[in-house]
């Protein structure tokens, strides 16, 4: 079975650029997440999607921050304008809310450094 | 203070030695206890969970979970070179449709020859 797919895996940009991220989850699974991961902290939620409806958005900057999966299976997370506090690794995830224990699973992530 | 808590690290052992590694809470409608193993360059992947209190054995892997005293641990026996990682515990409420995971800051594990 594949994995969590991400692109690109690293991204150098300057501060008040734009970035985006995609990701590909795990085939069948319903549930999508994007998740920020600064250095030397535990991940953090920024967006949960239930196929393509938005469950929770609570911790997204939306002044900057957006996410989209329109069909329901892969997902773009765009930041615009990047500022240096942007840097961190944004992990996409993906479940199967029938799964047993809801078990979340992680891309590789992609490596953002704002500079 | 935050949710979960979790000792940084970073952790030293020697070859073959019980590793413990341990995350206190605040939040007491935590239902899912998780723990992530997370290498370099890497996204976590899931080594275990439990649901509610009690013990969980997966090889190597013993997962630990006391709801009274909002504390869980991983021990890890006979440990190798490999398991040099850092280890996250997470948590999960699991309240209607949501799956909101809260991770702690992860314990840097490093297995000596």
């Amino acid at each position: 079975e594949a994995g969590v797919a991400q692109s690109p895996r690293y991204k150098i940009i300057e501060k008040r650029q734009s970035v985006a991220f995609w990701c590909n989850p795990i085939s069948g699974h319903a549930t999508l997440y994007w998740y920020q991961q600064i250095l030397g902290q535990g991940p953090k939620l920024l967006i949960q999607f239930q196929n393509n409806g938005v469950v929770d958005d609570s911790q997204l900057p939306k002044d900057r921050f957006s996410a989209e999966r329109l069909k329901g299976v892969d997902s773009t997370l765009k930041i615009q304008p990047a500022k240096l506090e942007d840097s961190a690794v944004y992990l996409c995830a993906s479940s199967n809310p029938g799964a047993p224990g809801n078990t979340i699973y992680f891309g590789e992530g992609s490596w953002l450094t704002v500079v | 203070q935050k949710e979960v808590e979790q000792d940084p690290g970073p952790l030293s052992v020697p070859e073959g030695a019980i590793v413990s590694l341990n995350c206190t809470y605040s939040n007491s409608a935590f239902q899912y206890f998780m723990w992530y193993r997370q290498y370099s360059r890497k996204g976590p992947e899931l080594l275990m969970y439990t649901y509610s209190s009690g013990n969980k054995e997966d090889g190597r892997f013993t997962a630990q979970v006391d709801k009274s005293s909002k504390y869980i641990s991983l021990f890890i026996r006979d440990s190798q070179p490999s398991d040099s990682a850092t280890y996250l515990c997470a948590m999960n409420p699991l309240t209607g449709g949501g799956n909101k995971l809260t991770f702690g800051t992860g314990t840097q594990l490093k297995v000596e020859l």
